[in-house]
């Protein structure tokens, strides 16, 4: 069936440094929203990409689209500890156009 | 805040047992959905209602129910319950005006955690 699947499950990163996500879909997608859970809270929206080769920015966050629109990415830049949290990606279905999740990527700033 | 609120915050019961989850959406929006979510996994969609109406279904077990009230709030129903199913529970929340809701974004409540003992 169709999966978006996302890596890695988790990322330890040192405050100041990079940190990506990457969210692949088994099928074309018409869109892709980007989500992010702090510990303990619920999921927030961040972004919706609908082009194909969209990049778009939210200061230190960088979304991109693929040009195949089935797979897309979230970079931070210089990493803070309020980025602490789960960042998921989100893409409808074609059968219900319901959103199938990644399974989330846990960003954990190391002391 | 997002505007979407949900009772219980927690609870606790027994395997076998019934419970009925609430949620009120956001002002004006017309979709609610439930969303599953085990320790430390992603989101499993439930079920989908639009102005009252069932609109999609995922992965929702048969001992699960839910329904959409006029006043557009939501609950979910979940019945013989075993201890697989302690989650927490989130509902969300949408405009619902385009077409197929796949462009709209989501309004997560804060959740309700089960734990089934």
């Amino acid at each position: 069936g169709q999966q978006v699947m996302q890596i890695p499950q988790y990322q330890h990163v040192q405050e100041g440094e990079d940190f990506t996500t990457y969210c692949n879909s088994s099928t074309t997608l018409s869109n892709i929203q980007w989500y992010k859970q702090r510990p303990g809270g619920h999921p927030v929206f961040l972004i919706q990409l609908v082009k194909s080769g969209e990049v778009k920015k939210q200061k230190r966050l960088t979304f991109q689209f693929g040009e195949a629109k089935k797979n897309s990415s979230l970079h931070i830049t210089a990493t803070q500890t309020t980025d602490v949290g789960t960042y998921f990606c989100a893409g409808p279905m074609d059968s219900n156009y319901q959103l199938i999740w990644g399974a989330g990527t846990k960003l954990i700033i190391k002391p | 805040d997002s505007g979407v609120t949900q009772t219980p915050k927690h609870l606790i019961t027994a395997t076998g047992q019934r419970v009925t989850l609430r949620c009120s959406p956001r002002s004006g929006d017309l979709s609610v959905y439930w969303y599953q979510q085990s320790l430390d996994q992603g989101l499993q969609f439930l079920i989908q209602y639009y102005n009252g109406e069932e609109r999609a279904k995922g992965n929702i077990l048969e001992r699960f129910s839910a329904q959409q009230f006029p006043d557009l709030h939501s609950e979910l129903n979940l019945s013989s319950l075993e201890l697989g199913d302690s989650a927490l529970y989130f509902c969300a929340s949408s405009s619902g005006t385009s077409v197929t809701s796949s462009t709209d974004t989501q309004y997560f409540g804060p959740g309700t955690r089960l734990t089934v003992l």
